[in-house]
């Protein structure tokens, strides 16, 4: 398995508050990807990075900010969390260059905004 | 622009019966095909890939499928289901030159005892 990590594994925070979502890896992967998974949506990119200090938006980028200073650290934070950044976030890894091309995912974040 | 459909939100199978799940993608270029499953509370596991080598691309867990250019299709079969198989199965495409997958919306898979 990909050495990818995820914390917190689980968050249940206020509508309001600001949250940071940590992903980290031990692959030296250039590429590092913030996914979002809500039913019937499947998963739906929220923002990624080419490298260190190298990010771009995704599709539903509204309302985050990520930030990588490290290669193998990814930072995703929710400014001012709203209950419908209720969700499942999953970070994932690639390295493009020459192959192979796929994403290694980590084991994902639950978190609940109340 | 990419995207990727995947035919039926649930799917269920007979213990022993064949397995497949269906994906339609829509790309400008060639592109690079996954197949990737998810098992409840884990993340998503690559099942298989197509990169432009042979059309017929076998995968872990016994699954493999196959790249129809002419239909725009990459679907996923398994002769005969286990129950071990039931989970979520997500079709991704990309292309060469994007950064980023497109993933569909998922296939819940149901194996019936």
């Amino acid at each position: 398995d990909a050495g990818i990590t995820q914390s917190p594994r689980h968050k249940v925070t206020e509508t309001g508050t600001p949250v940071t979502l940590r992903c980290h890896q031990t692959e030296n992967h250039r590429y590092m990807y913030w996914y979002r998974q809500d039913p019937g949506h499947g998963l739906r990119l929220i923002h990624y990075s080419y490298g260190v200090k190298d990010t771009d938006k995704g599709e539903v980028s509204d309302g985050y900010s990520v930030s990588r200073s490290k290669t193998e650290d990814f930072l995703l934070t929710l400014e001012s969390a709203t209950s419908s950044q209720t969700s499942v976030y999953f970070c994932a890894i690639s390295e493009l260059a020459g192959g192979p091309y796929e994403q290694y995912f980590g084991p994902g974040t639950r978190l609940t905004v109340t | 622009a990419q995207s990727v459909t995947q035919l039926g939100s649930h799917v269920s199978v007979s213990e022993g019966a064949l397995v497949l799940l269906r994906c339609n993608y829509s790309s400008s270029v060639p592109p690079y095909l996954f197949w990737y499953v998810q098992y409840p509370n884990q993340g998503l596991q690559l099942l298989l890939k197509y990169t432009s080598a042979a059309t017929l691309v076998k995968g872990i867990n016994g699954f493999e499928a196959e790249f129809k250019k002419s239909e725009t299709s990459f679907h996923l079969t398994k002769p005969s289901a286990h129950m071990s198989d039931a989970a979520e199965y997500f079709c991704a495409v990309l292309e060469l030159g994007n950064e980023k997958l497109t993933f569909g919306t998922g296939t819940r898979l149901t194996i019936i005892p």
